[in-house]
């Protein structure tokens, strides 16, 4: 079985531009969570979705969001760039919402902000 | 929220067994203890779970102290490959549950030839 895929691998935009990444989670999988990874903050948690509705999301400004398709495809966006937004971005697939199933990671976005 | 505490960095010599701990005293009865690691710059990647039994699979052996305050994550015949950092986490298996995981710093693992 295929794993968590993400595109594209490596971005890299200026500030103020916005950015559109994709994940398509495990074949079955229908939660599809998203987390920032930077060297100063580490792994952080942006939102999960889950049949197409976002059910958590952490601490981050509304320039970040997201949405999941009928097909468990999701994207994340973020608008208006800043330098701090330099990271990478991972997503994850668990067969359901809640906290009874395994999440699967992808290999990750690294998104570089000049 | 971090309810985890590992140790920040450790060695060990290639084919020897890898032996990492991790401390979560506050854990409740109803959180598991999850294992993932991370090779540089890739995705984490699920290594083992457990509630109180010791687990096995093909990866590493998980043991979780009859207190359920700390467990060990063994990994039997490291190899240069399994250089990474491991996180130790808790979650509630909760069906209602905020699906994210509290990553902490976790311990890096340097297998040395």
């Amino acid at each position: 079985k295929a794993g968590v895929t993400q595109t594209p691998r490596y971005l890299i935009k200026t500030r103020g531009q916005q950015v559109t990444l994709s994940c398509s989670p495990i074949s079955g999988h229908r939660s599809v969570s998203w987390y920032q990874q930077t060297p100063g903050q580490g792994l952080q948690f942006l939102f999960e979705y889950f049949s197409e509705t976002q059910r958590n999301k952490g601490n981050f400004p509304g320039r970040f969001s997201g949405r999941q398709f009928s097909n468990s495809r999701s994207e994340m966006n973020v608008s208006t760039l800043e330098l701090g937004d330099s990271a990478l971005y991972l997503c994850a697939s668990s067969l359901t919402s809640g906290t009874t199933d395994t999440q699967y990671f992808g290999p990750g976005t690294r998104l570089t902000v000049l | 929220d971090a309810k985890t505490t590992q140790p920040p960095s450790m060695d060990c010599a290639e084919g020897r067994a890898a032996n990492l701990p991790c401390n979560h005293s506050t854990i409740s009865g109803n959180e598991y203890v999850y294992w993932y690691r991370q090779i540089h710059s890739q995705g984490p990647q699920y290594i083992i779970h457990g509630l109180k039994n010791n687990e096995t699979n093909e990866m590493a052996s998980l043991i979780i102290t009859e207190d359920r305050k700390s467990s060990t994550l063994i990994l039997p015949h490291a190899t240069l490959r399994d250089t990474a950092v491991y996180y130790c986490i808790v979650r509630p298996r909760d069906l209602t549950g905020a699906n994210n995981l509290f990553f902490g710093t976790g311990t890096r693992l340097t297998v040395i030839p």
